[in-house]
């Protein structure tokens, strides 16, 4: 069985703090995501990753940055959190290619006061 | 890049009914998924079908890659079935591996 994990299910932050958002899968996956879901908007990607130390911007990255040391492990960081990232923040791995089937995780939901 | 649709946005069941969800594509994709997102936030897949028909329980979907949608069967709906249906897909011609998310299908189950 595919398992993805996420580091809290909730979070609450203040305005001005590093956030860090850790996922962890243990399928040997090349391929992890980060997405945020907000209503009304859907689900948006933010970075993806398909190897160690290598990233790719995806529709929002702005307010974001991303860490890949190891190859099972994606860190998601908010270098200053702000109000407008209170969101629901779910990682996702897959294989290589794409043609690969995405598995989540539980997703972590961040409040920003 | 890719849009995806999906219809439709409200659904009503009576326990035991039947329901097909849809989802158009506007473009050739290389992954479909379908997820339903439970009530504590988590996707779950349900298929991964780019092409195709497949069957798991009461669930099944079919892909019609030419004509670019797919559709979700749910029969003998249950309670726990309610939730978001989630379609997503991948562009083909884009060389990226995102998946693009339709709005989803809140489907709601009464007894």
């Amino acid at each position: 069985d595919v398992k993805v994990t996420q580091s809290s299910r909730y979070l609450v932050k203040r305005t001005g703090e590093k956030v860090f958002l850790e996922c962890v899968q243990d399928m040997d996956h090349e391929n992890m995501f980060w997405y945020r879901q907000d209503p009304g908007l859907g689900l948006r990607l933010i970075y993806f990753s398909y190897d160690v130390k290598m990233k790719e911007k995806g529709d929002i990255p702005e307010g974001y940055s991303v860490s890949r040391e190891k190859k099972e492990r994606f860190s998601l960081i908010l270098e200053s959190a702000s109000t407008n990232q209170t969101s629901m923040y779910l990682c996702a791995s897959s294989f290589i290619g794409q043609t690969t089937e995405q598995y989540f995780g539980p997703g972590t939901r961040l409040t920003v006061t | 890049g890719i849009q995806v649709e999906q219809s439709p946005p409200d659904l009503i069941l009576q326990e035991g009914a039947n329901s097909t969800l849809r989802c158009n594509f506007s473009d050739s994709v290389n992954n479909l998924q379908w997820f339903h997102q439970n009530p504590w936030g988590q996707l779950i897949n349900l298929f991964y079908i780019p092409s195709g028909t497949k069957q798991n329980g009461r669930l099944s979907a079919t892909t019609v890659a030419t004509e670019r949608y797919s559709l979700l069967y749910i029969s003998s709906s249950q309670t726990t079935d309610s939730g978001v249906y989630f379609c997503a897909a991948v562009h083909s011609g884009a060389g990226s591996y995102q998946l693009t998310f339709g709005k989803g299908t809140k489907l709601s189950v009464i007894p």
